[in-house]
C-alpha cells in the first residue's frame, strides 16, 4: 500500500498568513493526489484534484504542487473560515489511502 | 443540485450486520464510480471500499474484504454497503462519495468530488 506522511500534524498562523501543508508519498503516484477540507463534525470537502486543479466554486486562494512525491498545498491569505483540518488522498492505486491529517487553527 | 445522502447507521453488538444506503440525486447515478470512505471517531479519513460506474470493478481495505460488500442499484439510483461481521474497530461515521470523473473504467483515474453528510455506526457490546 501507498502510505502517504503529511507535516506538519498541526499549525497555528494569524489571519492573513500564508501557510504550507506538505504531503509525502511513499512511491510515485503521477500527479494523483487530492486534498480535502474537514471542519468539525462536518462531513469532508473536496477543494483539489490532479496536484493542482481546483474543485468546482473553490476559491482561488488554495492552491497545490508537486515535486516529485512531495505535494504542496498551500493557502495563500488565510482567513478564519480555514480553520479546519486538511487530509492529501493518493488515488494512483487501490487501496486508496489518505493522509493522518493537518489542523489548521487561527492565532 | 448533486447531493448524497446516507442512512441505515446505528448501534449494533459485535458480530452482527448492517446494511448502509446512499441515495444520490442531481446527477447520472449510472455514470460515476462511487466509494465509501469511514472516520472513527477522533481519527482520520480510511477509504473503505469502491465500485466503478459499471460495475465492472470493486475494491475493498484490507481489513474488510470478506466482511464488506458493496453494491448499486440503477434503478433506485442506491448505493449499498453490507456489513457483516462487525467488529468494534468499524466503529466510524460512514461517508459515500461519488467520483468526480465520469466513466472513469481500468485505465483512468479518478478521485471525489461531492460527499455525502455520513451515518455513524456503532459496534459495541
Amino acid at each position: 500500500d501507498i502510505q502517504m506522511t503529511q507535516s506538519p500534524s498541526s499549525l497555528s498562523a494569524s489571519v492573513g498568513d500564508r501557510v504550507t501543508i506538505t504531503c509525502r508519498a511513499s512511491q510515485g503516484i503521477s500527479t494523483f493526489l487530492a486534498w480535502f477540507q474537514q471542519k468539525p463534525g462536518k462531513a469532508p470537502k473536496s477543494l483539489i484534484y490532479a496536484a493542482s486543479s481546483l474543485q468546482s466554486g473553490v476559491p482561488s486562494k488554495f492552491s497545490g504542487s508537486r515535486s516529485g512525491t512531495d505535494f504542496t498545498l498551500t493557502i495563500s491569505s488565510l482567513q478564519p473560515e480555514d480553520s479546519a483540518t486538511y487530509y492529501c488522498q493518493q488515488y494512483n492505486s487501490f487501496p486508496q489511502t489518505f493522509g493522518q491529517g493537518t489542523k489548521v487553527e487561527i492565532k | 443540485q448533486v447531493q448524497l445522502v446516507e442512512s441505515g447507521g446505528g448501534v449494533v453488538q459485535p458480530g452482527e450486520s448492517l446494511r448502509l444506503s446512499c441515495a444520490a440525486s442531481g446527477f447520472i447515478f449510472s455514470n460515476y464510480g462511487m466509494h465509501w470512505v469511514r472516520q472513527a471517531p477522533g481519527k482520520g479519513l480510511e477509504w473503505v471500499a469502491f465500485m466503478r460506474y459499471d460495475e465492472s470493478n470493486e475494491y475493498y481495505e484490507d481489513s474488510v474484504k470478506g466482511r464488506f460488500t458493496i453494491s448499486r442499484d440503477y434503478s433506485k439510483n442506491t448505493l449499498f454497503l453490507h456489513m457483516n461481521s462487525l467488529k468494534p474497530e468499524d466503529t466510524a461515521v460512514y461517508y459515500c462519495a461519488k467520483e468526480l470523473l465520469a466513466s472513469c473504467g481500468g485505465d483512468c483515474f479518478s478521485t471525489f468530488d461531492i460527499w455525502g453528510q455520513g451515518t455513524m455506526v456503532t459496534v459495541s457490546s
